[in-house]
Order: C-alpha cells, then sequence, then structure tokens
C-alpha cells in the first residue's frame, strides 16, 4: 500500500521567503509526527498531531515554524522568513496511534535556504 | 534526562562480522526501545524494537540486547553484509505520556566486502 508521501522532495529558497512543506501520512494512521534531520544529526522532534489536535508543540524552534493537521489527514509545515540555519531535511511520520505504534517515515523534503 | 546517547558515530566492519552500536538513557520513564535504519534519500524504517521486560530479542540476523540496570542497549548485527550499509539510529519513549520518540544522534554503518 501507499506508505507516507511528502512533497516537495527538494526545496530550494531565499533567506527570507516562506515555504510551506506538506506531508500526505498513511489512511488510517490517526498519530503525526514532524522531525527534523540537519546533516549529521540524529532527529529532532518538532511537533506531534493526535487527529487534528497538537498535544505536543514543544519541539518548534521558533515561532517563526508552524504547523497545522486538516481532516485528520494531510499536514502542512510552514516556515516564515526561512533563515540559513533551517536548512535540514524535514521528515514526516505517521503511525496507528500514539502508544508506541511504529512510526513510518517519508522520504522527507530537503529544504535548502540561500 | 531526555537524552538518548548513541555510540559510535561511525563503524566499519568486514562483510561477515558482527556489527555493534551502542546507546544509553537516564529517563527510567523510558518503556520502548526501536531501532531505525535508513537509506540515504530515505526515511527511517523501523528495524526491531524492544520493552524492558525482556533482556533480548532476536530477528534474523539483528539482535538487541537490553540491560535495564545500565539503562543501556544495543544493537547486534550478525554476519554484517554490504546491504547493512546504512545509518542506525536508536530510540525511546514513555509511550504513555506524549509517544514522541527520542532518537540517538545515529551510526553511519559501512560493510566493505
Amino acid at each position: 500500500g501507499a506508505g507516507v508521501s511528502q512533497s516537495p522532495s527538494n526545496k530550494v529558497t531565499e533567506k527570507g521567503k516562506d515555504v510551506e512543506l506538506r506531508c500526505d501520512p498513511i489512511s488510517g494512521h490517526t498519530a503525526l509526527y514532524w522531525y527534523r534531520q540537519s546533516l549529521g544529526q540524529g532527529l529532532e522532534f518538532l511537533i506531534y498531531f493526535q487527529g487534528n489536535s497538537a498535544p505536543d508543540k514543544s519541539g518548534l524552534p521558533s515561532d517563526r515554524f508552524s504547523a497545522e493537521r486538516t481532516g485528520g489527514s494531510v499536514s502542512t509545515l510552514t516556515i516564515q522568513r526561512t533563515q540559513q540555519e533551517d536548512s535540514a531535511v524535514y521528515l514526516c511520520a505517521s503511525s496507528l496511534s500514539q502508544n508506541n505504534s511504529p512510526l513510518h517515515f517519508g522520504n522527507g523534503t530537503r529544504l535548502t535556504v540561500t | 534526562q531526555q537524552q538518548v546517547k548513541q555510540s559510535p558515530q561511525s563503524l566499519i566492519v568486514q562483510k561477515g562480522g558482527i556489527s555493534i552500536i551502542n546507546c544509553a538513557y537516564e529517563n527510567t520513564a523510558f518503556d520502548y526501545f526501536p531501532w531505525y535504519q535508513q537509506f540515504p534519500g530515505k526515511g527511517p524504517a523501523l528495524l526491531i524494537a524492544i520493552r524492558p521486560d525482556v533482556s533480548e530479542k532476536k530477528e534474523g540476523r539483528f539482535t538487541i540486547s537490553f540491560n535495564k540496570s545500565a539503562k543501556q542497549f544495543s544493537l547486534h548485527i550478525m554476519d554484517s553484509q554490504p546491504g547493512d550499509s546504512a545509518t542506525y539510529f536508536c530510540a525511546a519513549t514513555d509511550g504513555g505520556s506524549q509517544g514522541n520518540l527520542i532518537f540517538g544522534k545515529g551510526t553511519k554503518l559501512s560493510v566493505k566486502p
């Protein structure tokens, strides 16, 4: 079946511009996660959704970052006024529930801020 | 308290050898310890996972060893193959509260033919 789909796969943007990253989770998965992976680093938790609500936004690095999820399905991560330090791979994952169900990751969006 | 420390950062093993990656944690509330495998350009994929009620779990050539008292767990890859070359992440969570995984920084494994 279809896995987690992320778009675009690559995004190059100029410093100061806003970007929107999209995630289509696996159908029926209620939990959705955004992680950031910088070169040579581990996965940094950004935000978690259960259905449409985000009980944990603790990982968002600044108020330039926001995310929403509509219809319990598609999620968008928005970065406003991008900075060079925002350059990273943004990974989305979904799971059947929040309680230790395996996370299924998409292939990520590679964001480059010039 | 929320960190998972992973070592080594990189590992080179000959084909047929044993690859060993170690992780340590501090939060005693963690109760689920998965390992993820990531190939270049792909997202991580669940490889194997363990809960603290067992000391070892084996799936094919992959084994997790868990030491609850030492708060350490490790991944052993037996008979390592070039196709195992990837980055491996350990993780931990106290899934009863938030469910978000805390990941180690990863180990880049290269298996030489």
